[in-house]
């Protein structure tokens, strides 16, 4: 069975700084994919970035980068100059095939 | 662009009450899911379905019954509600099954007394 695994529960960081959410993944398969889901306190779920297992290059999608390290099963999302509205909680999913597995997250605070 | 629907919004239970979460998309994806949130936590999936026709169970399927007879709607069947059933639950589609974007819907919130 796959597995997805947040080790930080919450995460607290001043204005503009970066912050990097860990993620770790448990998977015998050569082909997967993974995503990054942020969650504000309104309830919505956002997509944020995919990295395909066999992309060689990580994924970046404006501020969000994700650092995949595949050897080591990592896939940590990197938010560069971090703003007060990403202050949300944070999911890590993995696919391997047509069902897609969350981690319980990491909720994230932004300090003035 | 409607994307992913769910009906109703909020809905409170009694215990032993049954209901169905409606869940419709407009996009033609083949894909659909229902995942509940607990408080805190993270999204565990209930059901899914490959296609019109096809459904499978998830990680908590007990408690809960699923259909798809069309390509556009996913409906969740909640029988002899209980307690442990309160929840939020999303409705959820995409395309392809791996690497495809997941769009959800905006969540029900449903409480059971």
């Amino acid at each position: 069975a796959q597995k997805i695994t947040q080790t930080q529960p919450g995460m607290f960081v001043q204005e503009k700084e970066a912050v990097t959410l860990d993620c770790t993944y448990d998977t015998s398969d050569q082909s997967y994919g993974l995503f990054w889901y942020k969650q504000p306190s309104s309830g919505e779920m956002i997509f944020l970035i995919y990295q395909g297992s066999y992309d060689e290059q990580n994924a970046t999608e404006g501020r969000y980068s994700l650092n995949f390290q595949k050897a080591r099963k990592s896939a940590n999302l990197v938010i560069s100059a971090s703003q007060l509205g990403d202050s949300a909680m944070y999911f890590c999913a993995m696919t391997r095939t047509e069902k897609l597995t969350f981690g319980t997250g990491t909720r994230l605070t932004i300090i003035p | 662009n409607a994307g992913v629907t769910q009906t109703p919004k909020f809905r409170i239970l009694k215990i032993g009450q049954s209901m169905t979460l409606q869940c419709t998309q407009d996009m033609n994806h083949n894909y659909m899911y229902w995942y509940r949130q607990d408080p805190g936590m993270g999204l565990k999936l209930i059901y899914y379905s490959v296609g019109a026709g096809i459904t499978d169970k998830g990680e908590v399927p007990n408690g809960y019954n699923v259909s798809r007879s069309t390509t556009e709607d996913f409906p969740l069947r909640l029988e002899l509600a209980a307690p442990s059933q309160t929840s939020v639950y999303f409705c959820a589609s995409t395309l392809s099954g791996v690497g495809g974007e997941l769009f959800f819907g905006e969540g029900s919130r449903l409480t059971v007394l």
